[in-house]
């Protein structure tokens, strides 16, 4: 069974820098991309960028291009999303998900439970 | 860039009452349209892709339909458990924008 299973919550603050992970079971890594999807509290879905593991290649939206970096080790079948500075507006919990083809832009039929940031001092 | 509207952003409907949300897409995104369904304090789950195939496991009530710009999620008859937050989303042309939501409640 495919499954998406990602680091902990996370209490920072601004200006820290910090890597949440995203850890794939139970299909091929290396041969379908995966997003990331921003959740602000009470707010909607934002896809964020997303990255073909065999080759690296990534994707950003506009709205977060040069804000985060997403990056993926095929060797332990683990995606990442960073950042660099966090700032408050940072507050999110962040998802990711997997397209359902393999190297293919599709709709995200498998999740990972979320992780939650949280930027304060 | 191609932007997602979703309408109504809000509704109240009845238990066994035909619930239908709108997506309509700024430019043409052929039938690249997914439908989630957000509950409160869950992860999404995928309802609909390809604008109208239904995602396997997901209730017959749930239907999509639709292509171009302009699309439909209908719930034909609304069950208690569908009290939710509904998006659509575009997947084509490496960008996967998703509309604004709809939030589904009970009357």
């Amino acid at each position: 069974e495919a499954q998406l299973v990602q680091s902990g919550a996370e209490v920072k603050e601004p200006g820290d820098s910090l890597r949440i992970s995203c850890k794939a079971s139970g299909y091929s890594f290396n041969t379908y991309w995966i997003a990331w999807v921003r959740q602000m509290p009470g707010k909607g879905l934002e896809w964020m960028g997303i990255i073909y593991p065999d080759d690296a290649d990534t994707r950003y939206s506009p709205s977060f291009e040069g804000q985060v970096t997403i990056s993926a080790d095929k060797s332990i079948s683990t995606a990442y999303l960073q950042w660099s500075y966090l700032k408050a507006s940072d507050t999110a919990t962040y998802y990711c998900a997997r397209p359902r083809g393999s190297n293919s832009h599709d709709a995200f039929d498998i999740w990972g439970q979320g992780t939650m940031v949280t930027v304060s001092s | 860039d191609i932007q997602m509207t979703q309408s109504p952003s809000s509704l109240s409907a009845s238990v066994g009452e035909r619930v239908t949300i709108t997506c309509r897409a700024s430019q043409g995104v052929g039938n690249s349209l997914a439908w989630y369904q957000q509950k409160p304090g869950k992860v999404p789950k995928l309802l609909i892709y390809a604008a109208s195939s239904l995602q396997a496991g997901v209730p017959s009530r749930f239907s999509g339909s639709g292509s171009g710009t302009d699309f439909t999620l209908t719930i034909s008859s609304l069950q208690p458990e569908d009290v939710a937050t509904y998006y659509c989303q575009k997947y084509s042309g490496a960008l996967f924008t998703f509309g604004p939501g709809t939030k589904v409640d009970m009357k």
